[in-house]
């Protein structure tokens, strides 16, 4: 039973354009999401998160929009640039703090 | 600072045998967590260990254990195993045992059994 769900294995992108990435979830006691980005060969890096407590959370070209009632979030990148090709996973966390990922969305920004 | 470091890098195993591998946390973190990746699962986690305890499980057999050290460093273990347990593992370290403690996470070992 996937808690966290990536519908959307693949993304290509010009590049300039806005990255849209999506995210859902089914558990309503999560409380804490976040993002990640994994290139080949190395460790995923964190890249933003959000509190339930809030619906927006931005930090330069990324911005994270949360939907708690369609338990629904999102990661938008303007303007979207060949080095953000890379593997990009949500995560979500309840109180007990264990984070649930899920199964990576490819993005491809082309030049 | 030096980032997380897991040894090995890469493992072949055979089916029946055990395997260890090791975690290296980030200078002053006391937590580190245990993932296993394959191919359209995601991240699945394994445990979390803070200051020598595992304080969260998820949902593998008990072949998967692991431990943790008193300088932080961690290992996990597969004992018997499968040709499933083929996966990338990953292992991430942070401050403290709290969702908004940024995760940083190793390379990976990436291990395969035939």
């Amino acid at each position: 039973d996937q808690q966290v769900k990536q519908n959307s294995p693949s993304l290509s992108v010009q590049e300039g354009r806005i990255s849209i990435l999506n995210c859902d979830y089914t558990n309503s006691m999560f409380d804490y999401f976040l993002w990640y980005k994994k290139y080949p060969a190395e460790g995923p890096t964190f890249l933003i998160s959000i509190s339930s407590i809030k619906d927006k959370n931005e930090d330069g070209r990324f911005t994270v929009f949360l939907n708690k009632s369609a338990k629904h979030l999102s990661l938008h990148i303007v303007p979207s640039q060949p080095g953000d090709s890379a593997v990009y996973f949500c995560a979500a966390s309840d109180s007990s703090y264990k984070l649930i990922f899920g199964s990576g969305t490819r993005l491809l920004v082309r030049p | 600072k030096a980032g997380v470091t897991q040894t090995p890098r890469y493992l072949i195993k055979t089916r029946g045998q055990q395997v260890t591998l090791s975690c290296s946390p980030i200078s002053g973190h006391r937590s580190v967590s245990w993932y296993q990746q394959t191919p359209g699962q995601g991240l699945q986690f394994l445990f979390e260990y803070f200051s020598e305890t595992q304080r969260n499980k998820g949902n593998f057999p008990g072949r998967f254990s692991g431990r943790q050290f008193s300088n932080s460093r961690s290992e996990m273990n597969v004992s018997t195993l499968e040709l499933g347990d083929s996966a990338l593992y990953l292992c991430a370290s942070s401050l403290a045992f709290r969702a908004e403690e940024t995760q940083y996470f190793g390379p990976g070992t990436r291990l395969l059994v035939l």
